[in-house]
């Protein structure tokens, strides 16, 4: 069975400070990851994911996250925090084979504030 | 192009009513995917169609929930009867096929249910 672990459900920056948004996984079989943002009554937005191939991922919005296969961690993170960035944030992973292929299994979300 | 459309996107019911939710894919999407978000929780799937035939429904209360997606475009996800405990936002997803390195899930708005 594959999980995620979300460290921290609540995340305050400062406008132009660095974002830090941990995620570490546990999977039998190599991962897919991915992470979404949920802005309020919207519905998931893919902000990257990984699959194979180059292990630092960059997405929409500035954002990236490094796949560390000996750390099982996905870490989301953005040089400088935007007012417009504040959102819910998940992580999640696919299994990639099987009855249940593309299935997403996601953590229980981070909630980022960003201060002026 | 046109997003994944849900409606309703807010209902409330009292306990042991009956609810229905419907879906309307993007386009040419084949496979089709129902989520359950808890409040303070991540999605979870609760349905994956490949075309109007079932993938995963293992996470799907079938006592009370069922699903179905004629001829492979719109869904409806019911409830009957409904729990206080089935209070969440359900979400809709699809994509072109379940391979998770190919293709992304694009989710809609969600439908937020109140069960009193």
């Amino acid at each position: 069975a594959q999980s995620v672990t979300q460290l921290g459900s609540h995340v305050s920056v400062s406008e132009g400070a660095l974002v830090l948004l941990r995620c570490n996984y546990s999977s039998s079989v190599p991962p897919y990851l991915f992470w979404y943002v949920q802005y309020p009554n919207q519905g998931l937005q893919l902000l990257l994911k990984y699959t194979t191939g180059a292990t630092l991922v960059k997405g929409i919005n500035g954002f990236e996250a490094e796949f560390k296969k000996s750390e099982t961690s996905f870490h989301l993170t953005k040089p400088s925090a935007h007012m417009s960035d504040a959102a819910e944030y998940f992580c999640a992973v696919s299994t990639t084979g099987g009855t249940s292929y593309g299935k997403l299994t996601f953590g229980q979300g981070t909630i980022l504030t960003v201060h002026p | 192009e046109a997003g994944v459309a849900q409606s309703p996107r807010y209902k409330i019911i009292e306990k042991r009513q009956s609810v229905a939710f419907w879906c309307n894919p993007i386009s040419g999407h084949a496979t089709l995917y129902w989520y359950q978000q808890i409040l303070g929780q991540g999605p979870k799937l609760l349905i994956q169609f490949q075309n109007n035939g079932v993938v995963d429904d293992s996470q799907l209360p079938k006592d009370r929930f069922s699903a179905e997606r004629l001829k492979g475009v719109d869904s409806t996800l019911k409830i009957q009867p409904a729990k206080l405990e089935d209070s969440a936002v359900y979400l809709c997803a699809s994509s072109s096929s379940p391979a998770p390195r190919l293709d992304t899930q694009y989710f809609g708005p969600g439908t937020r249910l109140t069960v009193l």
